[in-house]
């Protein structure tokens, strides 16, 4: 299967920072997705990136789907506690079987 | 408009024993997926069905494993017999399908092999 590499693997930061994380993968994909997964809790959609280049905003995330169509990046603002989960990109070859791949999971912690 | 449900939440068997998962995914969703993830890794597609039928089940070990979707509504995971490396959570996912490829995930059954 397609491999993902997310990164950092897991961060650690002060409530009110930014937090930015990355997903890259040596295959090409045409959509990108970014999903959040709490404890016990199955994986929650978060932005879905349809075309190369494109910059989307959901509230205080926001995500880029790259030029090369290899990667993309999630930025959130002003962090609080309850960001705090594992955030998992997914990429996605288009139409027809088989064609999510999720990466390797940046976990989030935030300090109060 | 109400999620993906998926029951039960955990199940504890021992190995060589069988279990079954049951999903319904969200209404007017007419593709369904069922993932396998191991802890500390992301989620790794098993099964797609579209409405009742077999998209692509390439990755599902078909000597143990087992789906259905008769209906093309609900669905059921069979695991006969369990091995210890099938602890894992089992998480069922669906989507509208078309260009809209979102796709929306059940709480998961954690499955604990002894």
């Amino acid at each position: 299967g397609q491999q993902l590499n997310q990164s950092p693997q897991s961060m650690f930061i002060q409530e009110g920072e930014d937090v930015s994380m990355n997903c890259t993968s040596s295959s090409i994909f045409n959509t990108w997705l970014w999903y959040k997964q709490d404890p016990g809790e199955g994986p929650v959609l978060l932005i879905a990136l349809y075309k190369a280049g494109e910059l989307t905003s959901n509230g205080r995330l926001t995500a880029q789907f790259g030029i090369t169509r290899k990667d993309s990046f999630l930025n959130i603002s002003a962090s609080i506690p309850s960001d705090v989960g594992i955030y998992f990109c997914a990429g996605q070859l288009g139409t027809g079987a088989n064609n999510l791949f999720f990466g390797t999971g940046t976990r989030l912690t935030v300090i109060p | 408009e109400a999620g993906v449900a998926q029951s039960p939440r955990y199940k504890i068997i021992e190995k060589r024993q069988s279990v079954a998962f049951w999903c319904n995914p969200i209404s007017g969703h007419a593709t369904l997926y069922w993932y396998q993830q191991i802890l500390g890794q992301g989620p790794k597609l098993l099964i797609q069905f579209q409405n009742n039928g077999v998209v692509d089940d390439s990755q599902l070990p078909k000597d143990r494993f087992s789906a259905e979707r008769l209906k093309g509504v609900d669905s059921t995971l069979k695991i006969q017999p369990a091995k210890l490396e099938d602890s894992a959570v089992y998480l069922c996912a669906s989507s509208r399908g078309g260009l809209q490829h979102e796709q929306y995930f059940g709480p998961g059954t954690r499955l604990t092999v002894t």
